[in-house]
């Protein structure tokens, strides 16, 4: 059964960076198979996705926050991180990663989800 | 970016009734639909995927319709464990996966 375990500080300063990491177990970030997720949802809103990791290295980002996000992996440790820079009120939000898999359908399924983390910014 | 619209927003039911939830995406996604429940304080957890495919261990009560902008998902015999905010999810347009507003599900 794969798991997922954020991690990282739950207060941050406004124009700060936020850093969170993702602990994996039975799985492997490095896998071909499966794209590794960040996810956010802000007090009472919808789901937005911020960003993904897969093959080792390979990102892609939400065009929204593209020019502040950077996920990065650590094969070594199994983990995936997010920073995001520059942070605002609006960036408080409960903080999942997730893993993605493509099914027999083609369609892609969030089929594994951390726990979450709240982080909220301010002063 | 594709845009997801859930109906309603919250809705109020008994244990035992049957309810559905509508999801209409701002352009065609053919069956790249997916249905998730969240309840407070957790993840959310995967229903239903590709339209209408019960995920593993999903109780056979949840069931998905729909193909192209309009899409439903229905629970057959409400239990007390199913209320809980419910989101649709498109991966047509991938990676720029998008999610509904969600939809409020609560006891009567």
């Amino acid at each position: 059964q794969v798991q997922l375990q954020e991690s990282g500080p739950g207060l941050v300063k406004p124009s700060q960076t936020l850093s969170l990491t993702c602990t994996v177990s039975g799985g492997s970030v490095s896998s071909g198979n499966y794209y590794w997720n960040w996810i956010r949802q802000p007090a009472g809103k919808e789901l937005e996705w911020i960003g993904r990791i897969y093959n080792g290295g390979s990102t892609n980002y939400n065009p929204s926050l593209e020019s502040r996000v950077t996920i990065s992996g650590d094969t070594s440790k199994n983990q995936f991180s997010l920073k995001l820079t520059s942070v605002i009120a609006a960036d408080t939000a409960v903080y999942y990663c997730a893993r993605t898999a493509h099914t027999i359908f083609g369609v892609v399924t969030f089929d594994f989800w951390g726990q979450g983390i709240l982080v909220t910014v301010s002063s | 970016d594709i845009q997801m619209t859930q109906s309603p927003s919250s809705l109020s039911a008994s244990v035992g009734d049957r309810v559905t939830i509508t999801c209409r995406s701002s352009q065609n996604i053919n069956i790249y639909l997916n249905w998730y429940q969240q309840k407070p304080g957790k993840a959310p957890k995967l229903l239903i995927y590709a339209a209408s495919r019960l995920q593993s261990g999903v109780p056979s009560r949840f069931s998905g319709s729909g193909s192209g902008t309009d899409f439903t998902l229905t629970i057959s015999r409400l239990q007390p464990e199913d209320f809980a905010t419910y989101y649709c999810q498109q991966s047509y347009s991938t990676p720029l996966y998008t999610f509904g507003q969600g939809t409020k599900l609560e006891i009567k």
